[in-house]
């Protein structure tokens, strides 16, 4: 056990569904990054969060999006989904206190989503 | 800036016998550098990282990693291969500042390790 902790580990939903992952980070780690993995893309930085604040995006779509609440734990929503969704969703939180990266991530178990 | 290749898409080796897994980085500072590993359907897990302390960086699961600056690599080792060691290998660099677009670590593309009986 990583300490990150997502749910649900799969998701199956029909197209132009909308679906929300969840993200509770280690215990005192701020910030919080989602990441996308397919086949063809491989792995895609989506979003980070840093203390509720969004910090940085990456190839996140406009059908998507994310928050962080003041209990760190964040969520990803995904709305009219298609069929190229389909993928692993992770998200990883980091213990640098100023939100960069050169302790490394810890990443959760991911979220299998099936849009069918 | 950063950016990080690892040489080799698939390596494959018998049970038992060395594996090496290439990473080479771009840096134009002395970055931090980290392997994570992603067995089938799983998570990805840190092996190892280093952040400018010893060179040679012990990992879990008897992996080890050399950051050499001269030659801009930090290779990924371990003197005999287990058959659980299958699993996808990824050399991380991360950022000096925010990333931006990127985020703060940069992945390579992964190593596919298959490992024969």
């Amino acid at each position: 056990d990583s300490g990150v902790t997502q749910t649900p580990k799969h998701l199956i939903t029909a197209t132009g569904q909308r679906v929300t992952l969840r993200c509770s980070p280690r215990s005192g780690d701020l910030s919080v990054y989602w990441y996308q993995q397919s086949l063809d893309q491989g792995l895609q930085f989506l979003i980070q969060y840093y203390n509720g604040e969004e910090r940085a995006k990456g190839n996140i779509l406009e059908r998507f999006s994310a928050q962080q609440f003041p209990d760190l734990h964040s969520e990803l929503n995904l709305s009219s989904l298609e069929l190229g969704d389909s993928a692993l969703y992770f998200c990883a939180s980091s213990e640098q206190p100023t939100g960069l990266a050169n302790y490394g991530y810890t990443f959760g178990s991911g979220t299998r989503l099936t849009v069918v | 800036a950063q950016s990080v290749t690892q040489l080799d898409s698939h390596v494959s080796v018998s049970e038992g016998t060395p594996v090496l897994l290439r990473c080479n980085y771009s840096s134009s500072y002395s970055p931090s550098l980290f392997w994570y590993v992603q067995h089938p359907n799983k998570g990805l897990q840190l092996l190892l990282k280093y952040t400018s302390a010893a060179t040679l960086v012990k990992g879990i699961n008897g992996f080890e990693a050399e950051f050499k600056k001269s030659e801009t690599s930090f290779h990924l080792t371990k003197p005999s291969a287990h058959m659980s060691d299958a699993a996808e290998y990824f050399c991380v660099v991360s950022r000096l500042n925010y990333g931006g677009s990127q985020g703060n670590l940069i992945f390579g593309k992964g190593t596919k390790l298959s490992v024969k009986p």
